[in-house]
């Protein structure tokens, strides 16, 4: 089992709908979890980082259910510029290094 | 704003030639990384530097070696190229280790042949 898995989609929705997607980690001990988004052929760029009591930074709300070991993206009203790839990062420090683990990203694709 | 800086951006080289990635950073970050990304794969750490001075390996260390040559610098060696090496690599930096969100270069594509 990896220790951070993704649906690679593609999720392909219509322009204004809203798409969710979940990130599933293994590792209880992970202390710290972001999404990043890139664009083909481009670098990652932080989209939001994910907080406990979940967070929200406009039409994009981002959740972490410990309990179940997932973190999870909204995207409300979606827009042709949001289709990209969504990567989540999750972090957990072992007791000598920190351990950062890239998704292999969900693709999604806005149609008009 | 130059951010992340990585060159080169192409590079082809054959089996068993080495080179050097460069990577520079303007944001006073204390660390630094190293990935690679292969197609249907995520970003994986070949290695990484917490501070100035220090460097650890990441999940894919085998076949590389870096340097922290100072607080904006961390290069990235490839001793004997092989073509399982081929890739896109990505250097970023953040405040802190692990704990802060990463800034990425362009990336670097490289081809061995």
């Amino acid at each position: 089992r990896k220790e951070v898995e993704q649906d690679p989609g593609p999720f392909n929705v219509p322009e204004g709908a809203t798409v969710a997607f979940n990130c599933t980690y293994s590792n209880s001990a992970s202390q710290s979890f972001f999404w990043y988004r890139q664009d083909c052929r481009k670098e990652p760029k932080l989209l939001m980082s994910v907080y406990s009591s979940g967070n929200e930074d406009g039409r994009f709300t981002a959740q972490l259910n410990r309990a179940s070991q997932y973190i999870s993206l909204l995207i409300r009203d979606s827009k042709l510029s949001d289709s990209a790839t969504y990567l989540c990062v999750v972090n957990s420090r072992s007791s000598s290094a920190s351990k950062i683990i890239f998704g292999s990203g969900t693709r999604l694709s806005i149609r008009p | 704003n130059a951010g992340v800086t990585q060159t080169p951006k192409f590079q082809v080289l054959k089996t068993g030639q080495s080179m050097t990635l460069q990577c520079a950073q303007d944001m006073n970050h204390n660390s630094m990384y190293w990935y690679r990304q292969d197609p249907g794969m995520g970003l994986r750490l070949i290695y990484y530097s917490a501070s100035e001075g220090t460097t650890d390996k990441g999940e894919v260390p085998n076949g590389y070696n870096v340097s922290r040559l100072n607080k904006r610098e961390f290069s990235l060696r490839l001793e004997s190229a092989a073509p399982s090496q081929t890739s896109v690599y990505f250097c970023a930096s953040s405040e802190g280790a692990g704990h802060q969100p990463q800034h990425f270069g362009d990336g670097t594509r490289l081809s061995i042949l």
